[in-house]
C-alpha cells in the first residue's frame, strides 16, 4: 500500500511561475523526504523533513510538513524548464536503526519555456 | 551518484528463466535497497539488507531472494521470473541523515 500520496498527479506551468505538489501519509512518521527523477534516471534527493520540524527551506524549495493533517507540500519557486521532472514524496517511518522508505505515486511536473 | 553502478542497465528474458541483478557500491555504506517502480504505484521496497548476509524483506518480496556476501554488493534473484516482473529496478543506499542515494536503474523485461 501506499503511505503517501501526491497530489496533484500532473503539473503544467510556465518558466517563472511557482509549482505546488502536496503529499499526504497515514501513519506516524519519523522523517519526510521529496526526491526528483527526470524521465529514465534514478531518483535524486531534494530535501528532508523531520517530524518536529515544521518548515525547510532549500534554495528554490520549500517544505512544509504538518503532522496532525499527516500532510507536506513542496514549493518550488520561479520554476525554469530544468525543473520538468516527476516528484515524489517518501515517509519515513523508523522502526529502531532500520529506515525504510514508502514512496508515494508521484506528481509529473511540466515547465514549458 | 555516490559510487553506485547497476548491472545489467537493460535487460529481456524469458519467463521461467532465473534472473540476477547487480548494485555495487564504493563507500562502504551498511544499507542498501531493492527498489521496483511500475507506472501508478511509485516505488515500492522489494529487499533491504543492513549489514552482509543481514537481509530483510519489503513490501514485495514474493518471488526475489537476496543476497549480501560482502559490503559493497548486493545482488537481487528472480528465481523464476514471471511477466509480473517487468519493471524498472532501482538500488539504493542510505547515506547520512536517513536519505538515500539511487542508481542508475535496471529495465528488466519478462517475455
Amino acid at each position: 500500500s501506499q503511505q503517501g500520496e501526491e497530489d496533484p498527479q500532473a503539473l503544467s506551468i510556465q518558466e517563472g511561475e511557482n509549482a505546488t505538489m502536496n503529499c499526504s501519509y497515514k501513519t506516524s512518521i519519523n522523517n519526510l523526504q521529496w526526491y526528483r527523477q527526470n524521465s529514465g534516471r534514478g531518483l535524486v534527493h531534494l530535501i528532508l523533513i523531520r517530524s518536529n520540524e515544521r518548515e525547510k527551506h532549500s534554495g528554490r524549495l520549500r517544505v512544509t510538513l504538518d503532522t496532525s493533517k499527516k500532510s507536506s507540500s513542496l514549493l518550488i519557486t520561479a520554476s525554469r524548464a530544468a525543473d520538468t521532472a516527476s516528484y515524489f514524496c517518501a515517509t519515513d517511518a523508523k522502526r529502531g536503526t532500520a529506515s525504510k522508505l514508502t514512496f508515494g505515486t508521484g506528481t509529473r511536473l511540466q515547465v514549458t519555456l | 551518484d555516490a559510487g553506485i553502478t547497476q548491472s545489467p542497465r537493460h535487460k529481456v528474458t524469458e519467463t521461467g528463466t532465473p534472473v540476477t541483478l547487480r548494485c555495487h557500491q564504493t563507500e562502504n555504506h551498511r544499507y542498501m535497497y531493492w527498489y521496483r517502480q511500475d507506472p501508478g504505484h511509485g516505488l515500492r521496497l522489494i529487499h533491504y539488507s543492513y549489514g552482509v548476509k543481514d537481509t530483510d524483506k519489503g513490501e514485495v518480496s514474493d518471488g526475489y531472494s537476496v543476497s549480501r556476501s560482502k559490503t559493497e554488493d548486493f545482488l537481487l534473484t528472480l528465481e523464476s521470473a514471471t511477466s509480473s516482473q517487468t519493471s524498472v529496478y532501482f538500488c539504493a543506499i542510505r547515506g547520512t541523515s536517513d536519505t538515500q542515494y539511487f542508481g542508475p536503474g535496471t529495465r528488466l523485461t519478462v517475455l
